[in-house]
């Protein structure tokens, strides 16, 4: 069954740029993702979903400042011109038959 | 505008039943794939269970023989129905919409928060 893995924690300063990275597990580098932000006290919020070519497609009014991108069996979310409210954790998902699976989860700091 | 809206959470006692709702407006929830997912406190999301578009189910592990997902097309609402509900079901628990073609979840409802306690 595919398992995905993200590194707990990143940090990047306002205005930086940041490359959250999410890893499907070894034989599932074909499958697509989607990333999702979940901001305290809020509801998850879908970003982008992003196939194993590197194409994605974004949700309803999410900037041009996020963007995907994918390599082998690494599937990356980026953010540029950092903002405060851009702190957050974020979360891939997949998908196989009769199963969502989520990654652990990434815990954004803007510092 | 597409909107989901959660209720039915509250406290219950362990071994007790909830029955959560999810009011959807904006497109009819049978001509999409529904899914429920939590988020127990200090910890990540989990996938709880999906219902297709042609009514087909699936459920985690975790809650499989426990919970039962359904929909009502004329009220155009998704549920969860949560029976012998342990300690560790304690969490937000978020409806969803998923994409068109592709399962991932497109659009999210603001989350109700179920806590079993005694």
């Amino acid at each position: 069954q595919v398992v995905l893995t993200q590194s707990p924690s990143a940090s990047a300063s306002l205005g930086a740029s940041v490359k959250l990275t999410c890893t499907l597990s070894s034989g599932h580098s074909s499958y697509a993702i989607a990333w999702h932000q979940k901001q305290p006290e809020k509801g998850p919020r879908f970003l982008l979903k992003l196939n194993s070519d590197g194409s994605h497609i974004k949700g309803d009014g999410i900037p041009d400042r996020f963007s995907g991108s994918s390599s082998g069996t690494e599937r990356y979310l980026s953010i540029s011109s950092l903002q405060s409210e851009d702190e957050a954790d974020y979360y891939c998902q997949t998908w196989g038959t009769g199963i969502r699976v989520f990654g652990g989860g990434t815990k954004l700091t803007v510092l | 505008e597409v909107q989901l809206v959660e209720s039915g959470g509250g406290l219950v006692q362990p071994g007790g039943s909830l029955r959560l709702s999810c009011a959807v407006s904006g497109f009819t929830v049978s001509s999409r794939f529904m899914t429920w997912v939590r988020q127990a406190p200090g910890k990540g999301l989990e996938w709880v269970s999906v219902i297709s578009n042609g009514g087909t189910t699936f459920y985690a592990d975790s809650v499989k023989g426990r919970f039962t997902i359904s929909r009502d097309n004329s009220e155009n609402t998704l549920y969860l129905q949560m029976n012998s509900l342990r300690a560790d079901d304690t969490a937000l628990y978020y409806c969803a919409r998923e994409g068109v073609g592709s399962f991932y979840f497109d659009c999210w409802g603001q989350g109700t928060l179920v806590t079993v306690s005694s």
